[in-house]
């Protein structure tokens, strides 16, 4: 069955601090979409990457980077010199194949990230 | 471009009440899919519909119910409400079928069952 397990419920850091967010899946699946989304304070879900199962590059986009590794069923989450405005609640999904090509993402249970000033 | 659109964004609701939310997709996404948040379950999928069929549905009551239209515009509904349906209600929409689409989320709508 499909699992997304993020371990760390809260994490508070000082701001222009590095915080990674880690997450771990479980699926019997090969073919499978990994996402993350930030949720800011106003509710809705923004998505920040997909990355595919057989793409295991790591990806950069300015301060933020993710590492997928299918060896651990990990994705990670590194946000670099973090600001005050990363302050969300962060979600990692697993997303697999469904009937009729239905999509359906399983959530981790988030990581509430407070950068303090 | 306009996002995905959800009403009431704010609801309170009694015990035994019913109650219909709903959601304007991006324009031209055809497949829209609902979920529910809560402090306790987390992020839990409910249903998925493309072209008003529904496509997949998640292990919820046969309370929740949910439909499509023609003008891909969605409409959820939960009858004989519960304190535990106290949840927000997320609507997403997507261009893309099948498991790779990004999915587009509204603010949701915040019930509160009384």
């Amino acid at each position: 069955a499909q699992k997304v397990t993020q371990a760390q419920t809260e994490i508070s850091v000082v701001e222009k601090e590095d915080v990674t967010l880690d997450c771990v899946y479980e699926t019997r699946d090969t073919t499978y979409y990994l996402f993350w989304y930030k949720q800011p304070p106003s509710g809705e879900l923004v998505f920040l990457i997909r990355r595919n199962s057989f793409d295991e590059q790591n990806e950069i986009s300015g301060r933020y980077s993710w590492n997928f590794q299918k060896s651990t069923s990990s994705f990670n989450f590194t946000i670099t010199a973090s600001q005050v405005v990363d302050s969300a609640v962060y979600f990692c999904a697993l997303s697999e194949a469904q009937d009729q090509g239905a999509q359906k993402l399983v959530f981790g249970q988030g990581t509430r990230l407070t950068i303090n000033p | 471009k306009a996002g995905v659109t959800q009403t009431p964004r704010y609801l309170i609701k009694t015990r035994g009440q019913q109650v219909t939310l709903s959601c304007s997709p991006i324009s031209g996404h055809r497949s829209v899919s609902w979920y529910q948040q809560t402090p306790g379950q987390g992020l839990q999928f409910l249903f998925e519909y493309f072209s008003e069929t529904q496509r997949n549905k998640g292990n919820f009551p046969g309370r929740f119910s949910g439909r499509q239209f023609s003008n891909s515009r969605s409409e959820m509904n939960v009858s004989t409400l519960e304190l535990g349906d106290s949840a927000l209600y997320l609507c997403a929409s997507s261009l893309s079928t099948g498991i790779g689409g990004e999915l587009f989320f509204g603010e949701g709508s915040r019930l509160t069952v009384l």
